[in-house]
């Protein structure tokens, strides 16, 4: 069974641009969440996707935005970009919504703002 | 590993020996837990998850203890490899969906 992949792996973008990461999670899969991932601040939620509604956010500004779809595949937008942003964007899948049970992470997009 | 900072923890220890990495997490409401190891460019992996009617779970090399009076928990490898080094992340589950909250990590470097 193919594990969840992300693309892209790397982009480098400037400040002020916006970005959209892709997360393909494993078949069968319908819970897609994003973390972001930095030195000062750890792994920190962003926001999970179920049955392409959002069902729980993060503490992030409104510029990172997501959406799913029917297919379960999810994408994060990060608006008017800033050198804070970047990070490691790592998506994670699940079977369920809650109730207990591991996350699958896929291996990240590695997102440089300049 | 993608998460390596300046305040991660570290732990070295000798290929043979026990390992043990702590977690204090901060929501006494918390009721799943995982234990994660991150590889450099690599994402989380699942290592073993516990839950809070639980004090004590095995796996294979592994061990989580859950002590909910301090909110601590504990990862436990035994016979420990070079293959084990890693960043390892506790992470926390209110059944709030799939939020977790991590911890700040442990670098783990065995010594051959």
């Amino acid at each position: 069974k193919a594990g969840v992949t992300q693309t892209p792996r790397y982009l480098i973008k400037t400040r002020g641009q916006q970005v959209t990461l892709s997360c393909s999670p494993i078949s069968g899969h319908r819970s897609v969440s994003w973390y972001q991932q930095t030195p000062g601040q750890g792994l920190q939620f962003l926001f999970e996707y179920f049955s392409e509604t959002q069902r729980n956010k993060g503490n992030f500004p409104g510029r990172f935005s997501g959406r799913q779809f029917s297919n379960s595949r999810s994408e994060m937008n990060v608006s008017t970009l800033e050198l804070g942003d970047s990070a490691l964007y790592l998506c994670a899948s699940s079977p369920r919504q809650g109730g207990g049970g591991e996350l699958f992470f896929g291996e990240g997009s590695r997102l440089t703002v300049l | 590993g993608e998460s390596v900072g300046l305040h991660l923890p570290t732990l070295s220890v000798q290929e043979g020996d026990n390992s043990i990495i702590n977690c204090a997490y901060s929501n006494s409401a918390s009721d799943y837990f995982i234990w994660y190891k991150q590889e450099s460019g690599k994402g989380p992996q699942f290592i073993i998850d516990i839950r809070s009617n639980m004090d004590k779970r095995q796996g294979q090399r592994v061990t989580v203890l859950l002590n909910k009076t301090v909110k601590h928990l504990s990862l436990q490898i035994a016979a420990t490899q070079p293959g084990d080094s890693a960043v390892y992340f506790c992470a926390e589950n209110t059944n709030t969906g799939n939020q977790f909250y991590f911890g700040t990590g442990t670098s783990l470097t065995v010594i051959p």
